[in-house]
């Protein structure tokens, strides 16, 4: 199966400044990667993903990169702001698989 | 459009009972993914289940069961409860198989086991 490793495990960053979450994934068949916030008390909600076929993409202040021949994507927040704490997991999927598999997560604190 | 509810919230069972958690998919969706996950880690995948079969599993004891119904809504019984089962237990559903498809989170039941 994929193993999927998600670094850094916590992040702190100061209000307005740049946030950098990386994951390696080891099955080269993954072709989805979708990231997921989640806030104390709730499950993961999807904040933005990409396909294999895409190097980047962008949703306002959150981006994503990927990197097919290394395997490893990256989750850019610019200008964070308090309400970007919370837990963020990367995730990959196989081409024609049927589950998802998680990195362990990244604690982000953004502080005032 | 009514997004995953998961009931219940919270659960305290003792080592050696069983549960039934619940899970009602996005309105459209046909997929639903059960998830374990322990305190500070990722979700876990357990199972999922598309238009009411088994479509896949990890790599979880036969213990752990489900079944999905015709409405798409689906449960997740646990059978002869261990400490190590306390989690939060997710439930995603998706239009079409989970892995191919964008999968959207309910908020988890909490499950205690004593």
């Amino acid at each position: 199966g994929e193993n999927v490793e998600q670094h850094p495990s916590t992040l702190s960053v100061q209000e307005g400044d740049s946030a950098v979450i990386k994951c390696t994934y080891s099955d080269s068949a993954s072709n989805y990667f979708p990231w997921y916030k989640q806030e104390l008390g709730k499950g993961p909600q999807l904040i933005i993903d990409i396909r294999s076929n895409v190097g980047e993409k962008k949703d306002q202040r959150i981006a994503v990169t990927l990197n097919k021949t290394a395997k490893h994507f990256s989750l850019h927040i610019t200008e964070t702001q308090p309400e970007d704490s919370a837990v963020y997991f990367c995730a990959a999927s196989i081409r024609g698989g049927n589950q998802f598999y998680f990195g362990t997560g990244t604690s982000l604190t953004v502080i005032p | 459009e009514t997004g995953v509810t998961q009931s219940p919230t919270h659960l305290i069972k003792t080592r050696g009972q069983q549960v039934t958690l619940r899970c009602s998919s996005q309105s459209g969706h046909n997929t639903v993914s059960w998830y374990q996950q322990a305190l500070g880690q990722g979700p876990q995948f357990i199972f999922q289940y598309y238009r009411e079969e088994e479509n896949g599993r990890g790599n979880f004891p036969p213990r752990f069961s489900g079944l999905q119904f015709p409405n798409y809504s689906s449960e997740l019984n646990v059978n002869a409860l261990e400490l190590d089962d306390s989690a939060l237990y997710l439930c995603a559903s998706s239009l079409g198989l989970a892995g191919r498809n964008e999968q959207f989170f309910g908020p988890g039941t909490r499950l205690t086991v004593l």
